[in-house]
């Protein structure tokens, strides 16, 4: 099962930030919190990754919270071509690439 | 710089017959994982390979299998088709093996299977 609980669905207005939540309470030391999303039809996209610092690419940021049990990835500017499905997933040390992937937030950008 | 590529695009079957998808990797990538996403749910795992050995194998039956190839290629078989496999079928490649906090993992645009 997977280890993280997000809302199943969230809209945003065009232009602005999106803040996508993510419960990931029973997280442990050397997990780390890494976010996909999925434009219909595609295959996942890699966004961003962090452990414990708040994190920044040309795609979005990521803050995580100081105790680690949960995290938000922020869309700065949201636009049309933002809207899809956003994974919030956790991952440790393991010997294999498994990605368990849950239901993940069906995030739609509104013109 | 070409991305994971996927083949065929789409493919429709009926049950009972066997399929074979196909999956080219990020050039430099030694590792492939094959995920199996039904209409409405998240992708689910089925198998990794990493330099041609199974490095973990998804709750899937024996009907299916993989293999990789000396060129980091693989391909997922599926045999005696049921309806309910069909699904878009992922594939990812990545760098290495089991690296978290490393380079993540690079999705195909997948192959749709339709099973009649």
């Amino acid at each position: 099962d997977a280890k993280t609980t997000q809302p199943p669905s969230m809209d945003c207005a065009e232009g602005r930030a999106a803040n996508l939540p993510c419960n990931h309470s029973t997280i442990s030391g050397n997990e780390y919190v890494y976010w996909y999303r999925q434009i219909h039809s595609q295959g996942p996209q890699y966004i961003i990754h962090g452990l414990k610092n708040n994190e920044t690419n040309e795609m979005a940021s990521l803050i995580i919270t100081e105790d680690r049990k949960s995290s938000t990835l922020i869309l700065p500017h949201a636009t049309l071509r933002d809207t899809a499905v956003y994974y919030c997933i956790v991952r440790g040390l393991n010997r294999d690439d498994k990605i368990i992937f849950g239901k993940g937030t069906r995030l739609h950008i509104l013109p | 710089d070409a991305g994971v590529t996927q083949s065929p695009t789409h493919l429709i079957k009926t049950r009972g017959q066997h399929v074979t998808l196909r999956c080219s990797p990020i050039s430099g990538h030694k590792s492939v994982s094959w995920y199996q996403q039904v209409l409405g749910q998240g992708p689910q795992f089925i198998f990794q390979y990493y330099e041609k050995e199974e490095r973990g194998r998804g709750n899937f039956p024996d009907r299916f299998s993989a293999r990789q190839f000396p060129n980091y290629s693989s391909e997922l078989n599926v045999n005696a088709l049921l309806l309910g496999d069909s699904a878009l079928y992922l594939c990812a490649s990545s760098l290495t093996s089991g690296l978290a906090g490393g380079p993540s993992q690079y999705f195909g645009p997948g192959t749709r299977l339709t099973v009649l």
